[in-house]
């Protein structure tokens, strides 16, 4: 049963941390999105890529997060410096666009909580 | 602009009762796609069903059933015979179907309480 794995599934830090949230995707998917839940702002996307290059990422801050996919098989989220508005759960999906758009699959989420 | 709204943003039944979560959308696409996902207390959203906008027959699925109708640019879904099990938030999306992009956008989702 395939299925978006993503580490750590909690992280607890101090304002001013680097954070670094890990994805990998559901293998032979060629799109990842990444989005941040939290109870005031609902689901939101950060960005995506598709077959590794971003093709949206007007959802991030630029001054502090960015989003990279090393590998086909590595998605990373970085925050640096992060902030105690960061908090939220950080979720990861892939899918596999061949035309039509692609049905989501989410990995578990990253907890982040910035004291 | 896409935009998908969840009227509904808590719902409390019984168990085996039926209840419907409402799905309105909006979009200039005439090609779109219509998602549902359920996000159980574990937290992980879990993919329910997808539909495009081309087919508007209904789906059923065990107790499950979407009524898909593009005069009213609703998608809704109705959990026949509740179990408490069901307890999740439901999250309604919408995709475009450029393919250069694939962007969702998500109701607020419907918070339903199943009780016993």
């Amino acid at each position: 049963d395939a299925r978006v794995t993503q580490t750590p599934r909690h992280k607890v830090t101090e304002m001013g941390q680097e954070v670094t949230m890990r994805c990998q995707p559901i293998l032979g998917h060629n799109t990842v999105f990444w989005y941040r839940q939290t109870m005031m702002q609902g689901l939101e996307l950060l960005a995506y890529f598709r077959n590794r290059a971003p093709l949206d990422d007007s959802g991030m801050p630029k001054d502090r997060f960015s989003a990279e996919m090393p590998d086909a098989t590595l998605a990373t989220l970085k925050i640096q410096p992060s902030e105690p508005r960061d908090s939220a759960v950080y979720f990861c999906a892939s899918g596999l666009r061949t035309g039509t758009p692609d049905t989501q699959y989410f990995g578990p989420g990253t907890r982040l909580t910035v004291l | 602009a896409q935009k998908v709204t969840q009227a509904q943003t808590e719902i409390s039944v019984v168990e085996k009762e039926d209840v419907t979560l409402d799905c309105v959308y909006e979009t200039r696409d005439t090609t779109y796609y219509l998602f549902w996902y359920k996000q159980p207390p574990s937290g992980e959203l879990v993919f329910l069903i997808r539909r495009n906008s081309f087919d508007e027959q209904n789906e059923i699925s065990g107790r499950y059933s979407w009524n898909f109708q593009k005069s009213t640019s609703s998608f809704n879904f109705t959990i026949t015979a509740s179990q408490v099990v069901d307890s999740a938030v439901y999250f309604c999306a919408l995709s475009e179907a450029d393919t250069n992009a694939g962007k969702s956008t998500f109701g607020d989702g419907t918070t339903l309480t199943v009780k016993p």
